[in-house]
């Protein structure tokens, strides 16, 4: 039962701006929407998480859009070291530690070309 | 990188042999959590602590039981190992609210 849709995958050019798309139509009010990462065999990694409001931090920027079923993580200027499977995933605030379970889909392989 | 350390790393054993992960946090964090992940499934939750002492059940738990003691460290044993458990192991810590999970490693476990 997947609560979010991404397409399988993706290329971008080195230096270029990755845009990975999520639907999350079926997103309730108390739930955030949660980026990750996995390199090959790797732990994921955490990007960045939101609520409704745009996020950026060092790695990415987050759009969400205004009706919370669909957002963007966007990786400014793309590198090697950023082929990666990513995940979106949307969890609700924390209610007990079960409701925090993560959980991953197929994400995106995204490869950068160089 | 967050504080967390997973051991062994890779593992190989034989069925029906008790096997224990660990996985050891700097962080003082509360929540600590175990997933499995294989080939067309993904990540999944085998169980979780919200405390010392305190653990529940994910959705994969049957086969597995886990022990906190120390809010440093989460073990993961399997009593009797099966070959369904071949999998890589990762471990999962967070801090309060709405923090993100932060994953160690993982363990390789391959069991003949």
């Amino acid at each position: 039962d997947a609560k979010t849709t991404q397409p399988p995958s993706m290329d971008c050019a080195e230096g270029r701006a990755a845009n990975l798309p999520c639907n999350h139509s079926t997103i309730s009010g108390n739930e955030y929407v949660y980026w990750y990462r996995q390199i090959h065999s790797q732990g994921p990694q955490y990007i960045i998480h939101g609520l409704k409001n745009n996020e950026t931090n060092e790695m990415a920027s987050l759009i969400i859009t205004e009706d919370r079923k669909s957002s963007t993580l966007i990786l400014p200027h793309a590198t090697l070291r950023d082929t990666a499977v990513y995940y979106c995933i949307v969890s609700p605030l924390d209610s007990g530690a079960g409701s925090y379970q993560l959980t991953f889909g197929k994400g995106t392989k995204l490869s950068v070309i160089p | 990188d967050a504080g967390i350390t997973q051991s062994p790393r890779h593992k190989v054993t034989e069925t029906g042999t008790p096997v224990t992960l660990r996985c050891h946090q700097t962080e003082n964090h509360r929540y600590m959590y175990w997933y499995r992940q294989d080939p067309g499934h993904g990540l999944r939750l085998i169980h979780y602590s919200y405390g010392v002492k305190d653990t529940d059940k994910g959705e994969v738990s049957d086969g597995y039981s886990v022990s906190r003691s120390k809010t440093e460290d989460f073990l993961l044993t399997l009593e009797s190992a099966t070959s369904s458990q071949t999998s890589v192991y990762f471990c999962a810590i967070r801090g309060y609210s709405n923090q993100p999970q932060h994953f160690g490693d993982g363990t390789r476990l391959s069991i003949l």
